[in-house]
């Protein structure tokens, strides 16, 4: 079955340096893959996409990769800040037909930047 | 519109009530979903609107959940019967046809404890 892998334990790191978050998933070939921000109580929030062509997408101080030979994602965040407390989630979308063509997530990765 | 909306926030039922939740997502998004989260868990998906069709369902959607988008607007879930493993965070999304692109736009959920 499709399986999704995110860092299984919480990551603080201290403020300013560069937090890196791994989704590994496997049995499945994703078209696609998200990644998402979410804080206690609220819904999660869509911060990138890349598609599996892509190598590498940027948008401010976040960078995600994308090695389908891998069959993983990397999420960095640069020069991080307490703000960027949260938990963040993978969520690859397969291709297959149904609802295994959803977009699926991992049960996240809880970083906590210390100031 | 200033996104998705759901309601209620929160409702604690007792075992056996039947609960409905509504979910208004952002007006020019064609596209609607439930997922549910547990705690320390992603969203799973739970079932697929596209305008008012329900065009997909998860297995761990049971006979006892019924969710319906009835003029393409705003959409409704109903648990029968509730069961203490239904407790856990409903959350609604919505995406236009290219949220491939955009992610989906997550509500902040209704939380529901049964009793």
């Amino acid at each position: 079955s499709q399986k999704i892998e995110q860092n299984s334990e919480a990551l603080n790191i201290q403020e300013g340096k560069t937090a890196t978050l791994t989704c590994n998933y496997t049995n499945y070939s994703p078209a696609y893959l998200q990644w998402y921000r979410q804080d206690p109580g609220r819904g999660p929030v869509f911060l990138l996409l890349i598609r599996e062509n892509e190598k590498e997408k940027r948008k401010e101080r976040l960078k995600v990769t994308f090695d389908t030979t891998l069959k993983q994602s990397l999420f960095h965040i640069t020069a991080s800040q307490p703000a960027d407390s949260a938990t963040y989630l993978c969520a690859p979308r397969g291709v297959s037909s149904g609802s295994a063509r959803q977009l699926t997530f991992g049960s996240g990765t809880q970083l906590t930047v210390l100031p | 519109d200033t996104g998705v909306s759901q309601d209620p926030r929160h409702k604690i039922t007792k075992r056996g009530q039947n609960v409905t939740f509504r979910c208004d997502p952002i007006s020019e998004h064609n596209r609607l979903y439930w997922y549910r989260q547990t705690l320390g868990q992603g969203p799973e998906f739970l079932t697929y609107f596209q305008n008012e069709a329900q065009l997909e369902k998860s297995r761990l959607l049971s006979d006892r959940f019924s969710a319906e988008r009835p003029k393409g607007s705003f959409s409704t879930l109903e648990i029968q019967r509730t069961e203490q493993g239904d407790s856990a965070m409903y959350l609604c999304a919505s995406s236009s046809y290219t949220g491939d692109n955009y992610g989906y736009t997550f509500g902040s959920g209704t939380r529901l404890t049964v009793v």
